[in-house]
C-alpha cells in the first residue's frame, strides 16, 4: 500500500464549477501538507502549504486537513479552463520538508 | 527569468551512454534535491543535498551520483544508462534558513533512453 493514495482522474468539470480534489495517507507522523499544480511540460508549482490540521484560504483556492482521518483536501470555487492541470498532494513528518511524499496527481479538466 | 534552471530540457541518448544533467538556482537557497517523476508513480526522490559538502541518498540513488559544485549548482549523472531510467527528472531547492520551507522546482528534463 502506497504511504499517500490519491485518484488519478481525469476529473472533467464546466466551468464555474467547485471542484474537490483529496488525498488519503497512512502514515501519522506526517505534519506538513502542500498541494502542487503542474501543468503539462512544466515543473510542480506550490499552491497551498499547511502545517498540521485545519483550512487554510488563498483566493479562490481552500486546503483542508483532517489528521484525525489522515485524509487532506484542496477545494478550487469558480474553477476555470486555466485551473486545467495536474493536482498532486504531497507531505512529510514533523521534523521537517526534506522528504516530501507525494501523491501521483490527479489530472483536472475545466471545460468552458 | 526562471528561478530553478533545468538543461537540457530534453534529451534522447542511447543504452550504455553517459548522462549528465544540470540544474543552477538564483534563489539563493541552501538544500538541493533530485527527482524523477513516472506515469503511476508520482514523484520519487534521487538524492538531496544540503549544501555543498553534504550529500544524502534518497529513495532511489541506484543508478544515480551526483555533485553540488556551487551553493547553486547541482547536477545528476547516469553513469550508464538504461532504458528504465527513461523518465522525467525535476530539480527543486528549499530554504532552510527559514524552518520546513517547501520545496520550488524546475521545469524538468525529459529524458529518453533508447
Amino acid at each position: 500500500q502506497k504511504e499517500v493514495e490519491q485518484d488519478p482522474g481525469p476529473l472533467s468539470v464546466p466551468e464555474g464549477a467547485i471542484v474537490s480534489l483529496n488525498c488519503t495517507y497512512s502514515n501519522s507522523a506526517f505534519q506538513y501538507f502542500m498541494w502542487y499544480r503542474q501543468y503539462s511540460r512544466k515543473g510542480p508549482e506550490l499552491l497551498m502549504y499547511t502545517y498540521s490540521s485545519g483550512n487554510k484560504e488563498d483566493g479562490r483556492f481552500t486546503a483542508q486537513v483532517d489528521k484525525s482521518s489522515k485524509y487532506i483536501s484542496l477545494f478550487i470555487r469558480d474553477s476555470q479552463p486555466s485551473d486545467s492541470a495536474t493536482y498532486l498532494c504531497a507531505m512529510s513528518p514533523g521534523w521537517g520538508t526534506d522528504k516530501l511524499i507525494f501523491g501521483t496527481g490527479t489530472r483536472l479538466q475545466v471545460f468552458p | 527569468d526562471a528561478d530553478v534552471t533545468q538543461t537540457p530540457r530534453n534529451r534522447i541518448t542511447k543504452t550504455g551512454k553517459r548522462i549528465m544533467l544540470e540544474c543552477s538556482q538564483t534563489k539563493g537557497h541552501d538544500r538541493m534535491y533530485w527527482y524523477r517523476q513516472d506515469p503511476g508513480l508520482g514523484l520519487r526522490l534521487i538524492y538531496y543535498s544540503f549544501d555543498v559538502k553534504d550529500i544524502n541518498k534518497g529513495e532511489i540513488s541506484d543508478g544515480y551520483s551526483v555533485s553540488r559544485q556551487a551553493q547553486a549548482k547541482f547536477s545528476l549523472s547516469l553513469e550508464s544508462a538504461i532504458p528504465n531510467q527513461t523518465a522525467l527528472y525535476f530539480c527543486a531547492t528549499s530554504d532552510t534558513r527559514v524552518s520546513n520551507q517547501p520545496q520550488h522546482f524546475g521545469d524538468g528534463t525529459r529524458l529518453s533512453i533508447l
